[in-house]
C-alpha cells in the first residue's frame, strides 16, 4: 500500500488561510473515510476532523468547527484541508490520513495509512 | 470533553515485556487502535479492533481489553521498539476519533 501524497510546506502569516492537499495513490477514496491530523512541535496527535467522500459527510473537532473545513474530490481522489484565521499556535505538521469506520456504540474510525505529512509555519 | 487516558512514559530493559495502558469511560462499548510513531515519522498502525493486528507488524505485539482499560503489550522489547505509541477511540455521542496523550517507550 502506498502512503497519499501531501502538499509541501507553508509559510503563513497570522491571520491568513491555508489549504493543504492529500492525494491518493493509486486508488479511490470511495472506499475509505479521510482525516486530518495536526502534531505541534514536540506535542502529541490531534484529530481536526475528517471526511466520508462516498456521501461527501464530514466530521470536525470542536477545537476546530468554526475554522476547518474539509473536502474530497473523488474525481481526483484527492481531499483538501482548509484552516483559516491562523496564529502561531497553528505552527505543526498536518497529516492526512487514510481509514476505515467501524461501528460500536457509535462509529469508530482507525487509520492504516497515513501520509508523509505537511508542515505549516505561522510567523509573522 | 472525551478523554483518553495513557502513562507519559514506560521504560523497560531488551527482552522483557512493555504494556501500554490507555484508559477511557467509554472503553467498554469502543475499539481502540493504537499507533507507533518514531521521531520524525508518520504514525503507523500497530493494533486495531482492540486486538487485531495489521499484516506486517510482528507478532510481538499484541492488544487487550479489560473494562475500561485497553492495553498494548509488546513481548520481547527490541530497540527499534522505542516510539511514541497513541492509543485511539471514539466518544459515545458522535465524535469517530480520539487520541490518549501518547506514552514514551524508552528501551534501557
Amino acid at each position: 500500500q502506498v502512503p497519499p501524497v501531501q502538499s509541501g510546506p507553508e509559510v503563513k502569516k497570522p491571520g491568513s488561510s491555508v489549504k493543504l492537499s492529500c492525494k491518493a495513490s493509486g486508488g479511490t477514496l470511495s472506499d475509505y473515510v479521510v482525516a486530518w491530523v495536526r502534531q505541534a512541535p514536540g506535542q502529541g496527535l490531534e484529530w481536526m476532523g475528517g471526511i466520508i467522500p462516498l456521501y461527501g459527510s464530514t466530521s470536525y473537532a470542536q477545537n476546530f468547527q468554526d475554522r476547518v473545513t474539509i473536502t474530497a474530490d473523488e474525481s481526483t481522489a484527492t481531499s483538501y484541508l482548509d484552516l483559516t484565521s491562523l496564529t502561531s499556535d497553528d505552527t505543526a505538521v498536518y497529516y492526512c490520513a487514510r481509514g476505515v469506520a467501524l461501528m460500536a456504540a457509535t462509529s469508530v474510525w482507525y487509520f492504516d495509512l497515513w501520509g508523509p505529512g505537511t508542515l505549516v509555519t505561522v510567523a509573522s | 470533553s472525551y478523554e483518553l487516558t495513557q502513562p507519559p512514559s514506560v521504560s523497560v530493559s531488551p527482552g522483557q515485556t512493555a504494556t501500554i495502558t490507555c484508559s477511557g469511560d467509554a472503553l467498554a462499548k469502543q475499539y481502540v487502535s493504537w499507533y507507533q510513531q518514531k521521531p520524525g515519522q508518520a504514525p503507523v498502525l500497530v493494533m486495531y479492533k482492540d486486538t487485531e493486528r495489521p499484516s506486517g507488524i510482528p507478532e510481538r505485539f499484541s492488544g487487550s481489553s479489560s473494562g475500561t482499560t485497553v492495553s498494548l503489550t509488546v513481548s520481547g522489547v527490541q530497540a527499534e521498539d522505542e516510539a511514541d505509541y497513541y492509543c485511539q477511540s471514539a466518544d459515545t455521542i458522535g465524535t469517530p476519533v480520539v487520541f490518549g496523550g501518547g506514552t514514551k517507550l524508552t528501551v534501557l
